[in-house]
């Protein structure tokens, strides 16, 4: 099946900083990614849509300006988490589809801690 | 928006019991996605439902997806440990790009 990979797995940051984590495709080509945040026992939360070559789309509720979101290539999406804070804190995981309306392949998942 | 509700929250079972999860939607689905995440990982596909109705299996495993689009639900026969994790059904919106994600269901097998 198809392969997603996150990096890092996981983050500790000082509040305050900016930490940029990595989703790439490594055996297709996604013009789309997904960007997710799951707190503990809870749903993934879409926090935006990811698109190569153009903006990517933000969630209602989800800050730009906080979460930068930049897909340099086909098979890479990064987000920033920019001056990040205490209730950043959470899993982030990316998945992207093969084809539109197809499966998610998601990522390990990046758990971030921010003290 | 759209909302998928799944129910259970949570359900305990003992080894070799049945077990299903069920997926409400108060508008009609394109289509109808379930994962797996087991505990500490990442949501695993499982199957994809398209048509009105559909009833697909994968061994112990029968995914349903009901008349009108709104539901779905996922029957595990005779549980095993390896089936523990979190069950999420989730569906395409937005041009059929975009993943909204149930709830999900905890599922916590006893041996």
């Amino acid at each position: 099946g198809a392969v997603v990979s996150q990096h890092p797995s996981w983050v500790i940051c000082k509040s305050g900083t900016s930490v940029k984590i990595e989703c790439r495709s490594l055996d297709f080509q996604a013009t789309t990614m997904f960007w997710y945040r799951q707190f503990p026992k809870q749903s993934l939360m879409l926090m935006a849509t990811s698109n190569e070559g153009s903006k990517a789309t933000y969630e209602q509720g989800v800050e730009k300006d906080k979460f930068l979101i930049n897909h340099a290539s086909l098979t890479l999406s990064t987000l920033t988490v920019t001056s990040a804070h205490p209730e950043d804190s959470s899993f982030y995981i990316c998945s992207a589809p093969r084809w539109s309306g197809g499966e998610q392949y998601f990522g390990p998942g990046t758990r971030l801690t921010v003290t | 928006g759209q909302q998928v509700m799944q129910i259970p929250q949570y359900q305990h079972v003992q080894e070799g019991e049945d077990f299903t999860t069920y997926c409400n939607s108060s508008t009609t689905l394109s289509n109808i996605q379930w994962y797996k995440q087991r505990p500490g990982g990442h949501p695993v596909f499982l199957i994809q439902l398209v048509k009105s109705g559909e009833v697909k299996k994968q061994k112990r495993l029968t995914f349903q997806f009901g008349e009108a689009k709104k539901n779905s639900s996922l029957h595990i026969t005779a549980t095993q440990t390896t089936d523990v994790g979190t069950y999420f059904c989730a569906s395409n919106s937005g041009g059929y790009q975009k993943v909204t994600f149930g709830t999900g269901t905890k599922l916590q097998v006893i041996p």
